[in-house]
């Protein structure tokens, strides 16, 4: 079964709305969880690294005020696409795990995002 | 720079055949590799996990290699079936990366009943 639950997986909304995505650990508790980001026919790419209790490390280019992450317990860490516009528009993965070399990462189903 | 690469973006063969997909990264400094599967829509579900150790790894009809020195992993499905058909992407940890993954841009295969 999954073990990282992400919701929800299809948002549809109008340009200049704020959108968050929840990323959830089933079975674990993860400190660290992933964002990435998927055009169509394109690789991940990952966007930030969530920690618990931290302040998120974001990937260069990735703009921190745009994408707010919250990682505020060992299971949940929340995207917020604010005032979205429609180049933002895109599929959004989370991941979490693999933080020990023989551990392999899980993903969520992603959501798919698309602004009017 | 590091990377990884998956060549050719897409495939098509006949029920039952064999089939062996390519990946191929720059740098032999690694951690691990890993196979995963992507659905139409979906996310990801890892298939295979092979450590910067080992030589291969195998799951059902599912054989992943590992040849470090080359820069190279195979994924080879035995007796290929409709419902493998998906995007097969390979992602690399190399070594001080902080976790973080390195994806090839994957192969989409398309089993012909």
């Amino acid at each position: 079964g999954a073990v990282v639950s992400q919701h929800p997986s299809r948002v549809i909304c109008k340009s200049g709305t704020s959108v968050k995505i929840e990323c959830r650990s089933l079975d674990f508790q993860a400190t660290t969880m992933f964002w990435y980001r998927q055009f169509p026919k394109q690789s991940l790419m990952l966007m930030a690294t969530s920690n618990e209790g931290s302040k998120a490390t974001y990937e260069q280019g990735v703009e921190k005020d745009k994408f707010l992450i919250n990682h505020a317990s060992l299971t949940l860490s929340t995207l917020t696409v604010t005032s979205a516009h429609p180049e933002d528009s895109s599929f959004y993965i989370c991941s979490a795990g693999g933080l020990l070399m023989n551990q392999p990462q899980h993903f969520g189903d992603g959501t798919r995002l698309s602004i009017l | 720079k590091q990377e990884v690469t998956q060549i050719p973006a897409a495939l098509s063969v006949p029920e039952g055949e064999n089939l062996v997909l390519n990946c191929s990264f720059t740098d032999s400094a690694i951690y691990n590799l890993q196979w995963f599967r992507q659905d139409p829509g979906k996310g990801l579900t890892s298939l295979l996990l092979i450590q910067s150790s080992q030589r291969e790894q195998t799951s059902g009809r599912l054989n992943a290699s590992l040849d470090k020195s080359s820069g190279r992993s195979t994924l080879y499905i035995a007796a290929s079936q409709p419902g493998d058909s998906a995007t097969y992407l390979c992602a690399v940890r190399y070594t001080g990366a902080n976790s973080k993954l390195t994806f090839g841009k994957g192969i989409t295969l398309s089993v012909r009943p």
